[in-house]
């Protein structure tokens, strides 16, 4: 068990909906990374937010947004969602906002699937 | 752009037959590469972190070493427990990005 907590387990929508994942981080952790994980693409890096700030974007789509609140919690919303969308979506948190020591621990994750 | 390439796509072995796993990236500036553990459905596992040329280090049955080009994870006498997806990572500098590039994993499946 990481620490790294992640709801719902599973999501099951349809296209054009909107949806919202959550995620608490490790204790005393103050950035939160949020991965996509689809059968094709494998593993890919969507945004970092640390201590409620915007940090990093790597791929993610303008239909995608996230946050990350005073408690350290972090949500991820999916909106127009489209059948390409369904894909493991992970959560992972670290102690710092960068460096070379700042391991990644991540959550068990949610299962979109888009109906 | 950054690259993390991961061989073989899938292993097959029998329980005590040792083996290594490779990555090879092409990330510049990297400033870390990382070794993670994945069973079907749940979140990477963190195993190891290797910073610099020649490091090397190890967990049970598992040593990670690091060169300049590549990575490998090398498996002593595995047990069908340490089936799993195994997954390599480049954490690089510059552009204030801090995200994992992640190679797409080595499925391996040790057979009693």
């Amino acid at each position: 068990d990481s620490g790294v907590t992640q709801t719902p387990k599973h999501l099951i929508t349809a296209t054009g909906q909107r949806v919202t994942l959550r995620c608490s981080p490790r204790s005393g952790d103050l950035s939160v990374y949020w991965y996509q994980q689809s059968l094709d693409q494998g593993l890919q890096f969507l945004i970092q937010y640390y201590n409620g700030e915007e940090r990093a974007k790597g791929n993610i789509l303008e239909r995608f947004s996230a946050q990350q609140f005073p408690d350290l919690h972090s949500e991820l919303n999916l909106s127009s969602l489209e059948l390409g969308d369904s894909a493991l979506y992970f959560c992972a948190s670290s102690e710092a906002a960068s460096g070379a020591y700042n391991e990644q621990f991540f959550g068990p994750g949610t299962r979109l699937t888009v109906l | 752009e950054d690259q993390v390439t991961q061989s073989p796509e899938a292993l097959r072995l029998q329980e005590g037959e040792s083996s290594s796993l490779n990555c090879s990236y092409t990330v510049s500036g990297l400033r870390g590469l990382f070794w993670y553990r994945q069973d079907p459905g749940k979140g990477p596992e963190f195993l190891f972190t290797l910073y610099s040329a020649g490091e090397e280090k190890e967990k049970e049955r598992l040593k990670a070493t690091l060169t300049k080009k590549e990575s490998f994870l090398h498996i002593t006498a595995p047990k069908p427990e340490d089936s799993a997806t195994y997954l390599c990572a480049g954490l690089h500098s510059g552009g204030g990005a801090d995200g994992l590039t992640f190679g797409k994993g080595t499925h391996l499946i040790i057979q009693p």
